[in-house]
């Protein structure tokens, strides 16, 4: 199993501009969900999902959009890339139980300039 | 408004002694409650949870206490490591929200010492 999976690993865009940050699993997992993480503020939940067709807003919802047609896929799209979104984000997956907690990603980091 | 908080950013310890990272929280809805270990360059990886009906669960050199009514919980980890060094996030979810949706902390930076 490659377990969770993000693409690009680095990536820089210019303000204004579209991109779509890649997130793929293969354990079968219904929760799906993305985190950005800022430095002195943790881990902050984006948009997540409980299963295909699914989703839901997080804690910082604004400047981003998801869908999940797939129990695979949940692919985070970043409508017009600001500077304050400049971070690193985390895709994480689970199971309907709670007891193992979320597999995460290694992460994407974005700058935008 | 931080509801999960860790407020020693950083921890240093020698090999063979114990650590202790703390968190509190202040949301009384949150009923299930995880650790989570990070190091640099890759994603968080869970460690150990407990339920908040109970109030220790161990899990080897790592045991996590909660203390509902201090709404405080902590990690100890037994002895200490040099491979323990890392950033430890204390996370917690709600009654009605699901181990996809989690409010962490801002993260402990623990350095084992030799």
């Amino acid at each position: 199993n490659a377990g969770v999976t993000q693409t690009p690993k680095f990536q820089v865009l210019k303000t204004g501009q579209s991109m779509t940050l890649q997130c793929a699993q293969d354990m079968n997992h219904e929760y799906m969900s993305w985190y950005r993480q800022d430095p002195g503020m943790g881990l902050r939940l984006i948009h997540y999902s409980v299963g295909a067709g699914i989703t839901d807003q997080g804690e910082v919802p604004n400047g981003y959009n998801v869908s999940r047609s797939t129990t695979e896929d949940f692919p985070l799209r970043l409508l017009s890339a600001a500077p304050s979104q400049t971070s690193v984000y985390f895709c994480a997956s689970s199971d309907s139980g709670r007891v193992g907690g979320q597999f995460f990603g290694p992460g994407t980091r974005l700058t935008v300039l | 408004d931080q509801q999960v908080k860790q407020n020693s950013p950083s921890l240093s310890v020698q090999e063979g002694r114990i650590s202790i990272l703390n968190c509190d929280y202040t949301n009384s809805m949150f009923d299930y409650f995880l650790w989570y270990k990070k190091y640099p360059a890759e994603g968080p990886t869970f460690l150990i949870s407990i339920s908040s009906i109970k109030d220790k669960n161990e899990d080897g050199r790592f045991t996590v206490f909660l203390n509902k009514s201090a709404k405080h919980l902590s990690l100890h980890i037994v002895p200490s490591q040099p491979g323990d060094s890392a950033v430890y996030f204390c996370a917690a979810s709600g009654f009605t929200g699901t181990a996809s949706k989690l409010t962490f902390g801002t993260g402990t930076r623990l350095q084992v010492t030799l």
